[in-house]
């Protein structure tokens, strides 16, 4: 089956610090995405990406499709203390009659004020 | 407010017992899916549903059952047969199975 290898597993850093997170599959993906969860929730939709090559922005967030439809990263920009949480790549495959939304084992992420 | 809503929040339940989890959705969403979450491991998928009165096997069904009668609602059963069912169950939807999902606030379930 489809495997997401996402890394790093876990960061610590310093306040106002950039951060770079990636995911990397054995298969390619037609659509991307990168969701956030905080302790005890569920996750937060933060980017969607939807074609190979695509660059996206949301506030300080800024993630990539990439070229190869195999590979995404996630930055985060001057990181704050509310960006603690762990944070998730997902690819799907959609294609015909079958669904797959594969996720990562996650990134957690530490913010030192 | 339009969102997806799980309940409860907490359960606990005895061993051998079934359980249901609820999970509404007032997104007019025709998929909704059911993950397991276990610390350290990504989403895992048990169930999903594309349209009402659908539904398919994810990647780890065995010991659950769904229903999806109606299109707002996706309840999932952990049954007596799941023999690690301790675990955070998130529910999610779609506009429809080819679009990103939205994910429910969880539900804990915790078997003594």
């Amino acid at each position: 089956g489809q495997q997401l290898n996402q890394s790093p597993q876990s960061m610590f850093i310093q306040e106002g610090e950039d951060v770079s997170m990636n995911c990397t599959s054995s298969s390619i993906f037609n659509t991307w995405l990168w969701y956030k969860q905080d302790p005890g929730e569920g996750p937060v939709l933060l980017i969607a990406l939807y074609k190979a090559g695509e660059l996206t922005s949301n506030g300080r967030l800024t993630a990539q499709f990439g070229i190869t439809r195999k590979d995404s990263f996630l930055n985060i920009s001057a990181s704050i203390p509310s960006d603690v949480g762990i944070y998730f790549c997902a690819g799907q495959l959609s294609g015909g009659s079958n669904y797959k939304l594969t996720f990562g084992k996650g990134t957690l992420l530490t913010v030192n004020p | 407010d339009g969102g997806i809503t799980q309940s409860p929040k907490y359960l606990f339940r005895k061993e051998g017992q079934n359980v249901t989890l609820s999970c509404e959705q007032n997104l007019n969403h025709d998929a909704m899916y059911w993950y397991r979450q276990d610390p350290g491991q990504g989403l895992r998928l048990i169930y999903y549903s594309q349209i009402v009165n659908d539904f398919q096997k994810g990647d780890i069904a065995e010991g659950y059952s769904v229903s999806r009668e109606k299109k707002e609602s996706f309840p999932l059963t952990v049954t007596s047969a799941q023999k690690n069912p301790t675990a955070f169950y998130l529910c999610a939807s779609s506009i429809n199975w080819n679009t990103e999902a939205f994910f429910g606030q969880g539900t804990r379930l915790t078997v003594v």
